[in-house]
């Protein structure tokens, strides 16, 4: 079975800093999705960037990018410029590759704060 | 496009009473997913649909939980009897099959629900 860990339960980063996030996965799959969500306090689950494990391209969303590490199996949020309403849970979330539908894997988030 | 809708909103019970959650998923996205939020056990898969039908529910916690989806167009996810230990946010997601990269998951508002 598929497993995310996000091994930072909380942190926190001044307006118009950068911050990263951390997160690896275990998985004997050679192929795969890996996401990155975002909750603000209004509880809603945002999609925040996607990434195909076949492209070693990091993948970009105007201030958020990844660096993206296939075999440590790593996956972590970079977000540049950080805004106050960067504030919210984020969660990395994996899904295997396959024809049909499949289903995403949490970590258990990372709480982030910006502070003003 | 109006997004997942989720009904109700917060859903507070008495031990012992059969809670009912609803999900009308995107038009047009054939699979479906419910997941559980808790701040110990963070997002847990409970069971999803392709195409109406059941693909995976290892995730239901007990007999006592139960998911129907008669439709493409409805969902809904059964405590019969509820406990205390039910009390958690209930999300409900769906996302257009085959294209697994390019078909994110969209989330609903979810259904907060207290068992006292």
């Amino acid at each position: 079975a598929q497993t995310v860990t996000q091994s930072q339960p909380e942190m926190s980063v001044q307006e118009a800093e950068t911050v990263t996030l951390s997160c690896t996965y275990d998985t004997s799959e050679s192929n795969y999705y890996l996401f990155w969500y975002k909750q603000p306090p209004s509880r809603q689950m945002i999609l925040v960037i996607r990434q195909e494990a076949y492209k070693q391209q990091n993948a970009t969303e105007n201030r958020f990018s990844v660096n993206f590490q296939k075999a440590a199996k790593s996956f972590s949020l970079k977000i540049s410029d950080s805004q106050l309403g960067d504030t919210a849970m984020y969660f990395c979330a994996f899904m295997k590759h396959k024809g049909g539908s499949e289903k995403l894997v949490f970590g258990k988030g990372t709480k982030l704060t910006v502070n003003p | 496009d109006a997004g997942v809708i989720q009904s109700p909103r917060h859903e507070v019970t008495e031990m012992g009473q059969e809670v009912t959650l609803r999900c009308k998923p995107i038009s047009g996205h054939n699979s479906l997913f419910w997941y559980r939020q808790t701040m110990m056990r963070g997002l847990e898969l409970l069971i999803y649909f392709n195409n109406n039908v059941p693909i995976d529910d290892s995730g239901m916690p007990e007999d006592r939980f139960s998911a129907k989806m008669p439709n493409a167009s409805f969902s809904t996810l059964k405590i019969q009897p509820s406990e205390p230990r039910d009390s958690a946010v209930y999300f409900c997601a769906s996302r257009r099959g085959g294209g697994s990269y390019n078909s994110p998951l969209h989330f609903g508002n979810g259904t907060r629900l207290t068992v006292t």
